[in-house]
């Protein structure tokens, strides 16, 4: 069963407008963390944010921002300002349980095609 | 001061050919990760060690072997290179220790398999 969802392949933003990217999620486990994460035309794969279940506040880095909804199992991902190098393949990812066994996976969603238009 | 990198960068092979892909770490985190990137960009975890002890196997195919010399080294050997093997190869490493416990990327390897 899929456990990460992205629903927009695609995205086509104007430079300077904010963008949101769509994330949901599905897990039993109250013990969880969510990332995302850019993935430019080079191919890396850069972490951007990570929001905690236990997180109380939405987590921000720069102009990055969560929009983190326990309730809807949502993980949102909103870019301010958007940049022409925004435009990139972004990820969002899960991983469950705590971290006793010392190793915890990620499971990624699709990804969504972020595209700046000037 | 590269943090996670891989080497090769891109391997062209052909079928039935062993090759060997490398994964160094310089931050100091006891968890090792290889990832795999399928054509469609779709990602999904092969292996992890921790301090070169194997804790993660999912479903993959016992001719991909990865072995750790040491917990920062994480190798990924490949048997019988078969055309469905084409894709990137992304190694990761974490602390796996703390609470957010973020995966770090390498630059990831494109292998090409004819």
């Amino acid at each position: 069963a899929q456990k990460i969802t992205q629903t927009q392949p695609g995205m086509f933003v104007q430079e300077k407008e904010a963008v949101t990217l769509d994330c949901t999620y599905d897990t039993s486990d109250p013990s969880y963390g969510l990332f995302w994460y850019k993935q430019p035309s080079s191919g890396e794969m850069i972490f951007l944010i990570y929001q905690g279940s236990y997180d109380q506040q939405n987590a921000t880095e720069g102009r990055y921002s969560l929009n983190f909804q326990k309730a809807r199992k949502s993980a949102n991902l909103v870019i301010s300002a958007s940049q022409l190098g925004d435009s990139a393949m972004y990820f969002c990812a899960m991983r469950e349980g705590n971290l006793g066994q010392g190793a915890q996976k990620l499971v990624f969603g699709q990804g969504t095609r972020l595209t700046i238009n000037p | 001061d590269t943090a996670v990198s891989q080497t090769p960068k891109y391997l062209v092979t052909q079928m039935g050919n062993d090759k060997s892909i490398k994964c160094e770490q310089n931050l100091g985190h006891d968890t090792m990760y290889w990832y795999k990137q399928d054509s469609k960009k779709f990602l999904k975890i092969m292996f992890s060690y921790n301090n070169k002890e194997l804790i993660i196997n999912e479903t993959v195919p016992n001719r991909f072997s990865p072995k750790s010399p040491d917990k920062a080294h994480l190798n990924l050997h490949i048997n019988s290179l078969e055309l469905g093997d084409s894709a990137v190869y992304f190694c990761a490493s974490s602390q796996g220790r703390a609470h957010t416990d973020t995966q770090y990327f390498g630059p990831g390897t494109r292998l090409t398999v004819l």
